[in-house]
């Protein structure tokens, strides 16, 4: 089974600042989606990433997928409390349409 | 594009009883649906892969006759929990894939077995 492992688990930051979420696997994955979720909502989806090397920016979100395919992080700057909220990275596996979803960054800004 | 609902957004049943929640894509064509569970402050854990047509395909520990998924056309899939108990308490959320095999996230629904 494939595992993504996402940290730092929790992260609380004041408005404005950087901050850089993780997502590592020893597996090497077809792709990787970030995920944003609210609580008592669905996650929503923010970026597809399936070329390895590949970086791709959301305003001020940057996702990149590492050479091997094994790795991606995500990168906000000068965060927003509008940003809060849970991040989830999924992988999906080769030759199948499942996702495996690592186990979520809280991120809190602060005003 | 690619919006994907959920109906009903919560739900409160007495033990016993049977919830059956829909999952619908609004603006495409979904072959495969996903069921998922969350518990509170957790990562989504998938309960069964869905597809038009056919059975389900159940995750390892999910019990197929405790979680009846139906789905009948392109655009809908169900899910049933039978006979629920409060230990079937949990936020289920749904997803629908794309030909790009992105999936897209229903609202979820809060289901409390009292």
């Amino acid at each position: 089974t494939q595992l993504l492992e996402q940290s730092p688990q929790f992260l609380s930051i004041q408005e404005g600042e950087n901050l850089t979420v993780y997502c590592n696997s020893s597996s090497v994955f077809s792709s990787l989606q970030w995920y944003r979720q609210e609580p008592g909502e669905g996650p929503v989806l923010l970026v597809t990433v399936v070329t390895g090397g590949e970086v791709k920016k959301l305003k001020r979100l940057t996702f990149q997928f590492g050479d091997a395919r094994k790795d991606s992080s995500l990168h906000i700057t000068a965060a927003q409390p509008g940003d809060t909220g849970l991040y989830l990275c999924a992988g999906g596996e080769g030759g199948s349409e499942k996702l495996v979803f690592g186990k979520g960054t809280k991120l809190t800004v602060n005003p | 594009g690619a919006v994907v609902s959920q109906h009903p957004s919560w739900v409160i049943c007495k033990s016993g009883t049977s919830v059956k929640i829909e999952c619908r894509s609004l603006d495409f064509q979904a072959t495969t649906m996903f069921w998922y569970r969350q518990f509170p402050k957790q990562s989504l854990m998938l309960m069964a892969t869905s597809n038009e047509g056919s059975k389900a395909t159940y995750e390892q520990g999910v019990e197929k006759d405790k979680f009846l998924i139906n789905h009948a056309s392109l655009t809908l899939s169900t899910l049933t929990v039978t006979s629920a108990h409060p230990e079937d308490s949990s936020f289920y959320i749904c997803s629908a894939s794309t030909d790009y095999n992105e999936q897209f996230f229903g609202p979820g629904t809060r289901l409390t077995v009292l």
